[in-house]
């Protein structure tokens, strides 16, 4: 049982370059999101999805675009990387329930801006 | 805004030692989450506490929460050195997963 799968694991990037993290989970979770981790400052929350076709912006989704097509798939794009986006990232998912279950987090990605 | 504070944010104590973490927030809520990150992992699920008065324990740890201060503790009963990590307390404010992550506290325990 794989979990929730991150890729790349690492990442460097020149500015204004553009990608896309990608997060499987095979779970069947309902639940997924994107954080973003920086030193001194805890994990924000950059997107959410509740299910297939429903996504929401979280603290600090500016820059940042997703989707969900699928209840495994919730890729994350950075459409024009800057040097402030330079951070590590997790995906995570959990099960329904309003909130009533802990997330499983991914090995994280770390991205290089320069 | 939902903000979640956690205190201390560094603390280094000896084996055998008791200490307690603090996690307030300051909007209602009950559901909270605590979350143990080793250096350069991942995060992984502790507890989940879902109503006032909720109180859980795994081994040496034991988390309680209050939600009427908006208040959650996670105590440390005569601490071990594999218990050296970064904690986590995160808050559901809006149900589904919105969920705000206070900005952690590193253990260091000393054997």
């Amino acid at each position: 049982n794989a979990g929730v799968t991150q890729t790349p694991k690492f990442q460097v990037l020149k500015t204004g370059q553009s990608m896309t993290l990608q997060c499987a989970q095979d779970m069947n979770h309902e639940y997924m999101s994107w954080y973003r981790q920086d030193p001194g400052m805890g994990l924000r929350l950059i997107h959410y999805s509740v299910g297939a076709g429903i996504t929401d912006q979280g603290e600090v989704p500016n820059g940042y675009n997703v989707s969900r097509s699928t209840t495994e798939d919730f890729p994350l794009r950075l459409l024009s990387a800057a040097p402030s986006q330079t951070s590590v990232y997790f995906c995570a998912s959990s099960r329904g329930g309003g909130g009533n279950q802990p997330q499983h987090f991914g090995d994280g990605t770390r991205l290089s801006i320069l | 805004e939902l903000k979640v504070e956690q205190n201390p944010l560094f603390l280094s104590m000896q084996e055998g030692k008791n200490y307690t973490i603090y996690c307030n927030y300051s909007t209602t809520s009950d559901r909270l989450y605590w979350y143990r990150q080793d250096p350069g992992k991942s995060l992984e699920s502790l507890f989940v506490l879902l109503s006032n008065g909720a109180v859980k324990q795994e081994g040496r740890l034991m988390a309680s929460l209050d939600t009427k201060a908006r208040l959650s503790t996670l105590h440390i009963t005569a601490a071990v050195h594999d218990l050296s990590a970064t904690y986590f307390c995160a808050v559901n404010s809006g149900g589904y997963q919105k969920v705000t992550f206070g900005t952690g506290t590193k253990l260091q325990v000393i054997p």
